[in-house]
């Protein structure tokens, strides 16, 4: 079975600083692929960043990226530049590459962007 | 990106009655579909697997035949919640597999989610 940690229930941040959420997951696959979704007040899920498991390079989005370490299981989201809107709930994802291809979440980090 | 809609966006409804919330993908193909129950403060939770011309999966310890599925075609799923109870009350999202994705652009988009009241 798959499962996945996010051991920071609420974090805060500066405006304009630096942030980042820690992941961790657990799984006896090889090939998969992690995702970072953003819920913010609307409850709309949102793709904020994901990560093929076979890729070695860290997965880069403008402002987000992430610290991939397959080895320890590892998946972080370092969120630049934190704006306003940026305040919302994350949730690490991760996903079979085959077979079932439901996601399994992890309990959410609750940010808050501090003006 | 990939947009994924569900309708309606909210509910309100008596004990007993039965509700149906559709689940649509706009511009792709969707040979899966996922229903997710999400309470208050709390992660989603899978409910169901929806599959495209074949019956749903369920998930451990929730009720098939309360929680009715259908998925009739490549761009929309149903589910109807049968004989709703306040018990019944949550945000319910769907998501749905990009079929022509696979490989390195496999992803699920989100629908913006229906909130279900129960009186």
């Amino acid at each position: 079975a798959q499962t996945v940690t996010q051991s920071q229930p609420e974090m805060s941040v500066q405006e304009a600083e630096t942030v980042t959420l820690s992941c961790t997951y657990d799984t006896s696959e090889n090939n998969y692929y992690l995702f970072w979704y953003k819920q913010p007040p609307s409850r709309q899920m949102i793709l904020v960043i994901r990560q093929e498991a076979y890729k070695q390079q860290n997965a880069t989005e403008n402002r987000f990226s992430v610290n991939f370490q397959k080895a320890a299981k590892s998946f972080s989201l370092k969120i630049s530049d934190s704006q306003l809107g940026d305040t919302a709930m994350y949730f690490c994802a991760f996903m079979k590459q085959t077979g079932a291809n439901n996601l399994f979440f992890g309990t959410g980090t609750r940010l808050t962007v501090i003006p | 990106g990939a947009v994924v809609s569900q309708h309606p966006s909210w509910v309100i409804c008596k004990s007993g009655t039965s509700v149906k919330i559709e689940c649509r993908s706009l511009d792709f193909q969707a040979t899966t579909m996922f229903w997710y129950r999400q309470f208050p403060k709390q992660s989603l939770m899978l409910m169901a697997t929806s599959n495209e011309g074949s019956k749903a999966t369920y998930e451990q310890g929730v009720e098939k035949d309360k929680f009715l599925i259908n998925h009739a075609s490549l761009t929309l799923s149903t589910l109807t919640v049968t004989s709703a109870h306040p018990e019944d009350s949550s945000f319910y999202i769907c998501s749905a597999r990009d079929f022509l994705a696979g490989g390195y652009q496999e992803t699920q988009y989100f629908g913006p989610g229906t909130r279900l009241l129960v009186l």
